[in-house]
């Protein structure tokens, strides 16, 4: 039963494309976030949804915009695709606002081409 | 500059070799330090929270440890199930986290 899920795992598509990655969690928590990896492993957190609520919006381009229709649900909508945007991105979930003691999904590889 | 650097960037040790991983920190003031381990493929998965300087945490065969400059993620006598990324993550005042690249570690049997 999965705790964290994502979809796609895999994404590969075009410059200048639109593209959404959704996520769910069913482990009752109240806040979610979006992760992203680059391919030096290096993690930064983008956004934290608090009750549906934007908590955090770290430094990110206008193009990425999250949207949470409900607590268990945080999806990621991504326009005008770049090449850079290529990463794996993680949604997590945690308890209050522990944003480092998040439970993550198991990735999208987005491959921008 | 606020960052985490961890060392080594990987490391191979053969079954039953103890080592450590290192994270040293400078940040504006620690809130708290994060350590993950991360398959292939996976996400991160929350190992240990430390937030003073002194404390030690354990699970099974990994032991962290905290200074007010660095952190180390002790390996005693790893198996090869041992065998990942571990990644450290500091949050500082005002809400501000950060993250290593992580120490690739491989046990072999």
């Amino acid at each position: 039963d999965t705790a964290v899920s994502q979809t796609p795992k895999y994404l590969v598509t075009q410059m200048g494309n639109d593209k959404s990655i959704k996520c769910e969690q069913n482990l009752g928590h109240d806040t979610m976030y979006w992760y992203k990896q680059d391919s030096k492993k290096f993690l930064k957190i983008m956004f934290s949804y608090n009750n549906k609520e934007l908590i955090i919006n770290e430094t990110v381009p206008n193009r990425f915009s999250p949207k949470s229709p409900d607590k268990a649900h945080l999806n990621l909508h991504i326009n005008s695709l770049e090449l850079g945007d290529s990463a794996v991105y993680f949604c997590a979930s945690s308890l209050s606002l522990e944003a480092l003691k998040a439970f993550f999904g198991q990735g999208t590889r987005l491959t921008v081409v | 500059e606020d960052q985490v650097t961890q060392s080594p960037e990987a490391l191979r040790l053969q079954e039953g070799e103890s080592s450590s991983l290192n994270c040293s920190y400078t940040v504006s003031g620690l809130r708290g330090l994060f350590w993950y381990r991360q398959d292939p493929g996976k996400g991160p998965e929350f190992l240990f929270t430390l937030y003073s300087a002194g404390e030690e945490k354990e699970k099974e065969r990994l032991k962290a440890t905290l200074t007010k400059k660095e952190s180390f993620l002790h390996i005693t006598a790893p198996k090869p199930e041992d065998s990942a990324t571990y990644l450290c993550a500091v949050q500082a005042t005002g809400n501000q986290f950060y993250f290593g690249t992580g120490t690739s570690l491989t046990v072999i049997p």
